[in-house]
């Protein structure tokens, strides 16, 4: 049971450039999300999903895509990266989209935008 | 909209002392509240939570905290810290609506133990 994971642990990319952030759970949860981590601003959400095919916005969805084919995967994708999205970012899930429960995060992607 | 604060932005307390991060939110319904932990280079953990009941929840790791309505607060304590406690830590209060169960996270409070 590997919980969530996410590819790459570490990007570097050029104003411009496009890039996918990969995030999967073996949980079999609902609910999952995107955070970008910026210092001393804590975690705001960007995207979620409470279901597959089903998204919606967060705080911060601009520049931001996603999309949840499966139940497992929700990739995050950089349409035109620009340099404040260099961040760290974080996927979570929980079980059940509408009761709150723990979110389990994975490591988290560092991604630097020069 | 609902919001968290966390006064501290950093602390520091010496091994064996107690400890009390603080945290204020801002809700109009009972809320349900959460404090993670974040170790360096890690994602978060869920250290507890308060839904109802019992105001002074325990935790894992030897942390507890106590729910007050009147003052609007969550502080998380612990009665002697560890070196490896050193890390930050979020509170947390979550909304169910619609669309959804959102959370929203406050700024964190990075904690430093000195020997």
């Amino acid at each position: 049971n590997a919980g969530v994971t996410q590819t790459p642990k570490f990007q570097v990319l050029k104003t411009g450039q496009s890039m996918t952030l990969q995030c999967a759970q073996d949980m079999n949860h609902e609910y999952m999300s995107w955070y970008r981590q910026d210092p001393g601003m804590g975690l705001r959400l960007i995207h979620y999903s409470v279901g597959a095919g089903i998204t919606d916005q967060g705080e911060v969805p601009n520049g931001y895509n996603v999309s949840r084919s499966t139940t497992e995967d929700f990739p995050l994708r950089l349409l035109s990266a620009a340099p404040s999205q260099t961040s760290v970012y974080f996927c979570a899930s929980s079980l059940r989209w509408s009761s709150p429960g723990e979110q389990y995060f994975g490591p988290g992607t560092r991604l630097t935008v020069t | 909209a609902q919001s968290v604060t966390q006064p501290d932005i950093h602390i520091t307390v010496s091994e064996g002392a107690s400890l009390e991060l603080r945290c204020n939110y801002s809700y109009g319904a009972t809320p349900y509240l959460f404090w993670y932990v974040q170790s360096p280079g890690q994602g978060l953990q869920l250290l507890l939570k308060y839904f109802s009941g019992d105001t002074l929840v325990q935790g894992i790791k030897g942390f507890e905290a106590e729910f007050k309505r009147s003052q609007s607060s969550f502080n998380l304590r612990k009665p002697s810290v560890h070196w490896s406690d050193a890390a930050e830590y979020f509170c947390a209060v979550g909304e169910a609506n619609t669309g959804g169960f959102k959370t929203i996270f406050g700024a964190g409070t990075r904690l430093f133990v000195k020997a």
